[in-house]
């Protein structure tokens, strides 16, 4: 199995600044035939389910604001938050989908402050 | 608009059984790849079944595999996970998820329900 290890575990930065959370892979995670990272991030809020963010490494989900990015390639992640709001208080994953099973990092948990 | 509702979940007795349950609606259920993903109390996300839309093809965590079964009834839009032999270490709030398949029946996971939350216990 692909084990997926995040940094920071947690995090706090002040109200309009960066965030960010690293992510690495212990295999490469880029398929060269098509050149996409298999890599995805999630953000999970208090008492809910998942959210879907990020996919194929950069990828943002539609209706995810603009200040969310992602960036990487191969084995080594990140995930910029480009100005904190008080909205994106949360547990970020990142998951590979490479290969089955998928994994997740074990989470950042982000924080004002 | 796309949903996904869990139910089933319950306290039960290690070596118990249960069956959990995802009904789903706002998209065309057989078209779709579906997942089971388990979270423990404060702890991460993991990924414990998966089934391909026809349901002919179907994977599983090694720490489930042989005990737990995930299947789907595309005439009620409705996908299940079997849970035989429950150990404590399986209580866990279980999350039905529609992914976009990529590798296998599983790939990256666009659309999560509430969850229900199963506690294996004496």
């Amino acid at each position: 199995d692909i084990v997926m290890t995040q940094s920071p575990d947690s995090l706090a930065v002040s109200l309009g600044e960066r965030a960010t959370i690293n992510c690495k892979s212990s295999q490469s995670v880029l398929y060269r035939s098509n050149n996409k990272n298999y890599l995805a991030w999630y953000q999970q809020k208090s008492g809910q389910p998942p959210k879907l963010l990020i996919y194929w490494a950069s990828t943002r989900q539609s209706g995810v604001p603009d200040r969310f990015s992602g960036s990487g390639s191969g084995t080594d992640f990140t995930l910029t938050i480009g100005s904190l709001q008080a909205e994106d208080v949360a547990v970020y994953y990142c998951q590979q989908y490479y290969s089955t099973p998928p994994t997740f990092g074990q989470g950042t948990k982000l924080e004002i402050k | 608009e796309v949903q996904l509702l869990e139910s089933g979940g319950d306290l039960v007795q290690p070596g118990g059984s249960l069956r959990l349950s995802c009904v789903v609606s706002g998209f065309t259920f057989s078209n779709y790849a579906m997942n089971w993903v388990r979270q423990a109390p404060g702890k991460g996300l993991e990924w414990v079944s998966a089934i391909s839309g026809s349901g002919g093809s179907t994977y599983y965590a090694d720490s489930v595999k042989g005990r737990f079964t995930i299947s789907r009834d595309n005439s009620k839009n409705t996908l299940y996970l079997q849970m035989n032999s429950l150990r404590g270490e399986d209580t866990a709030v279980y999350y039905c998820a529609r992914s976009v398949v990529v590798v296998a029946a599983t790939g990256y996971f666009e659309y999560w329900g509430q969850g229900t939350l199963v506690t294996v216990s004496s």
